[in-house]
């Protein structure tokens, strides 16, 4: 059973459109976090989430607007789309307990903007 | 600033032998660390971690090396497999930083030789 999971796994779009990339996780974690992944392969947190919370934005432009319905979902719509927003966003998920820091990432969703 | 960075991009061993990927931090204050191994489009996969009152942590033939005096991290492969091909990530942390914040290296390309 898939861990973390993300949907969709490639998304293709022009500039100016808005879209969502959801995110699951079953491990019942109750931190995640969405990062983004340049074409360097340099990992950046965007947002971290405890409990449906807010917890971590990483001065993220505001079009990028995370929503987190419950602790298993952390969803990210990005709006009015440019093309620097091309990149891989990579969901993860936590448990953050004093003996458990690790995170869990998903397979990730590839942006492209056109 | 804070960074995390590795001295070696790129490093290709033969099959059998073992690897040493290096990762340098400049945040004394950081007092966890974490190594990922990424294959081609997948997500990040937790390897291993070590807390900074360790020096040292064994896994399933790797090991995790500490130097907090030189701020020095270091990941050992044994007998490196085809399969350990990949990119290497190490990350930090401050074990009670909100939200679990992980700062991420540049990332070392490991290229096993059959």
């Amino acid at each position: 059973d898939t861990a973390v999971s993300q949907t969709p796994k490639y998304l293709v779009t022009q500039m100016g459109n808005d879209k969502s990339i959801k995110c699951e996780q079953n491990l019942g974690h109750d931190t995640m976090y969405w990062y983004k992944q340049d074409s360097k392969k340099f990992l950046k947190i965007m947002f971290s989430y405890n409990n449906k919370e807010l917890i971590i934005n990483e001065t993220v432009p505001n079009r990028f607007s995370p929503k987190s319905p419950d602790k298993a979902h952390l969803n990210l719509h990005i709006n009015s789309l440019e093309l620097g927003d091309s990149a891989v966003y990579f969901c993860a998920s936590s448990p953050q307990t004093p003996g458990r820091l690790e995170q869990y990432f998903g397979p990730g969703t590839r942006l492209t903007v056109t | 600033g804070e960074s995390v960075g590795l001295h070696l991009p790129t490093l290709s061993v033969q099959e059998g032998d073992n690897s040493i990927i290096n990762c340098a931090y400049s945040n004394s204050a950081s007092d966890y660390f974490i190594w990922y191994k990424q294959e081609s489009g997948k997500g990040p996969q937790f390897i291993i971690d070590i807390r900074s009152n360790m020096d040292k942590r064994q896994g399933q033939r790797v090991t995790v090396l500490l130097n907090k005096t030189v701020k020095h991290l270091s990941l050992q492969i044994a007998a490196t497999q085809p399969g350990d091909s990949a990119v290497y990530f190490c990350a930090e942390s401050t074990i009670y930083n909100q939200g679990g914040k992980l700062i991420f290296g540049q990332g070392t390309e490991l290229s096993v030789k059959p």
